[in-house]
């Protein structure tokens, strides 16, 4: 799987939007980028995933180049509970999830 | 639905002890996994399992050992606790046939002193 990465932290001022990047320069054209956050010392929990085209849910929303070379995570309205730590993922969509692979991802502050 | 349980939350143990983390799901997820998590850093993955009877290593396996039984159950055994071992321990499992979400557990935080 492409590795990727990320600023190790970012800060953003409450209500305006956080707009976290990173990179996967070596990315596959069967590799999705999929998105997770860590709040606290709580377990990760998925905010969203896309192939190439953009994505969005109710969470965020998720930009890839054209290249897909690096995507950016946009938190549209950063609220205090979005503090948190983000980890961008590249791998294959299969049966198994043991390629899930978490680095050190980007901590987030959301400053009031 | 209860997701994915770890018991218990907090633990400590002097080295050499030995104890089983605990981690059900009630998902029917046939992949589950360990990932441990050491200050300031990612997740590690220790042990996975991609169906009942069949278990396979991470990337960090050495003094860990796992079983899968039943589709349910994924316990993880802690065989002769070392400091090293002081860390978060997350269970997760993986949703079958759509193949994108990985759901995880809350935790256990070991100390081993």
């Amino acid at each position: 799987d492409a590795k990727t990465t990320q600023p190790p932290s970012m800060d953003c001022a409450e209500g305006r939007a956080a707009n976290l990047p990173c990179n996967h320069s070596t990315i596959s054209g069967n590799e999705y980028v999929y998105w997770y956050r860590q709040i606290h010392s709580q377990g990760p929990q998925y905010i969203i995933h896309g192939l190439k085209n953009n994505e969005t849910n109710e969470m965020a929303s998720l930009i890839i180049t054209e290249d897909r070379k690096s995507s950016t995570l946009i938190l549209p309205h950063a609220t205090l509970r979005d503090t948190a730590v983000y980890y961008c993922i590249v791998r294959v969509i299969d049966n198994y999830g043991q390629n899930f692979v978490f680095g050190p991802g980007t901590r987030l502050s959301v400053l009031p | 639905n209860a997701g994915v349980t770890q018991t218990p939350k907090f633990q400590v143990l002097k080295t050499g002890q030995s104890m089983t983390l605990q981690c059900a799901q009630d998902m029917n997820h046939e992949y589950m996994s360990w990932y441990r998590q050491d200050p300031g850093m990612g997740l590690r993955l220790i042990h996975y399992s991609v169906g009942a009877g069949i278990t396979d290593q991470g990337e960090v396996p050495n003094g860990y050992n796992v079983s899968r039984s039943t589709t349910e159950d994924f316990p993880l055994r802690l065989l002769s606790a070392a400091p090293s071992q002081t860390s978060v321990y997350f269970c997760a499992s993986y949703s079958p046939g759509t193949g994108i979400v990985l759901h995880f557990g809350n935790g256990t935080r070991l100390t081993v002193t």
